[in-house]
C-alpha cells in the first residue's frame, strides 16, 4: 500500500491561514470517513488534532479545522501561531483493513 | 491521565528480534472501546503504522512487516509487546505505542517513543 501524498513543506506568517491537503485513492480517503490528523513535534509523542475527517478532539484549538473531499482530505489551520510550527501527518483506514499515513508535512511558520 | 511507556533494548543486532514492551496507565487495557498499536518513524521519514491488537485477541498487521510482526497483550500487567524478527538497519526508527479508539477512528494517545538502532 502506498503512503497518502501530502505536500513535503507549507509555510505561513503569524496571524495567517493555511491548508495541508491529503490525497488517496477511493479504497482509503475516499472510501470512509476515518482520516485522522496529526501534529508530531520532533522529539516528543505526536497529537490527535482532527479525526473521522473533521471532529476536533477535547483541548484542541478551535483554529484547526478538517475538510474532505472526494479522495482528498484537508487540514486548516487559521491565525497561525509560532508553536503551530511542527510536522503534520494524516492517516486513514483503508478497505484492507490497515491504517496508512501520508508522507508529512512540514509547515513553518515564517 | 492515560500514560504509556515504551521499554526495551535500544540497540538489536541485524538477524535478531526486536522486542519492545508498552506499559499502560491511567487506564485499563481490558476496555472494549479500546485497541493498542506500535508505529515507527525511521530517521528522516515519516510515521509508519505496524499493528493494533485488541485485548480479545484481534489483531491486525501492515503487510510488508506482517510475517515479521508479533503483538500480545497481557492484561494482568496492563501491558502490550511488540516483536519484530529478522531485523535489519531499515528496522532503525523511534518506536511509538499508543492507544487507537474504536481500531481505526483515531490514535487519541501515543508514548514518547524509543530510539531502537538495528547495529552489528
Amino acid at each position: 500500500q502506498s503512503a497518502l501524498t501530502q505536500p513535503a513543506s507549507v509555510s505561513g506568517s503569524p496571524g495567517q491561514s493555511i491548508t495541508i491537503s491529503c490525497t488517496g485513492t477511493s479504497s482509503d480517503v475516499g472510501g470512509y470517513n476515518y482520516v485522522s490528523w496529526y501534529q508530531h513535534h520532533p522529539g516528543k509523542a505526536p497529537k490527535l488534532m482532527i479525526y473521522e475527517v473533521s471532529n476536533r478532539p477535547s483541548g484542541v484549538s478551535n483554529r484547526f479545522s478538517g475538510s474532505k473531499s472526494g479522495n482528498t482530505a484537508s487540514l486548516a489551520i487559521s491565525g497561525l501561531q509560532a508553536e503551530d510550527e511542527a510536522d503534520y501527518y494524516c492517516a486513514s483506514y483503508t478497505t484492507s483493513s490497515t491504517l496508512i499515513f501520508g508522507g508529512g508535512t512540514r509547515l513553518t511558520v515564517l | 491521565q492515560l500514560q504509556l511507556q515504551e521499554s526495551g533494548p535500544g540497540l538489536v543486532k541485524p538477524s535478531e528480534t526486536l522486542s519492545l514492551t508498552c506499559t499502560v496507565s491511567g487506564g485499563s487495557i481490558s476496555s472494549r472501546l479500546y485497541y493498542w498499536g506500535w508505529f515507527r518513524q525511521p530517521p528522516g521519514k515519516g510515521l509508519e503504522w505496524i499493528g493494533t491488537v485488541h485485548y480479545d485477541g484481534s489483531n491486525y498487521f501492515t503487510p510488508s512487516l506482517k510475517s515479521r510482526v508479533t503483538i500480545s497483550v497481557d492484561t494482568s500487567k496492563n501491558q502490550f509487546s511488540l516483536k519484530l524478527s529478522s531485523v535489519t538497519a531499515a528496522d532503525t526508527a523511534v518506536y511509538y505505542c499508543a492507544r487507537l479508539w474504536l481500531w481505526f477512528r483515531a490514535v487519541d494517545s501515543w508514548g514518547q517513543g524509543t530510539l531502537v538502532t538495528v547495529s552489528s
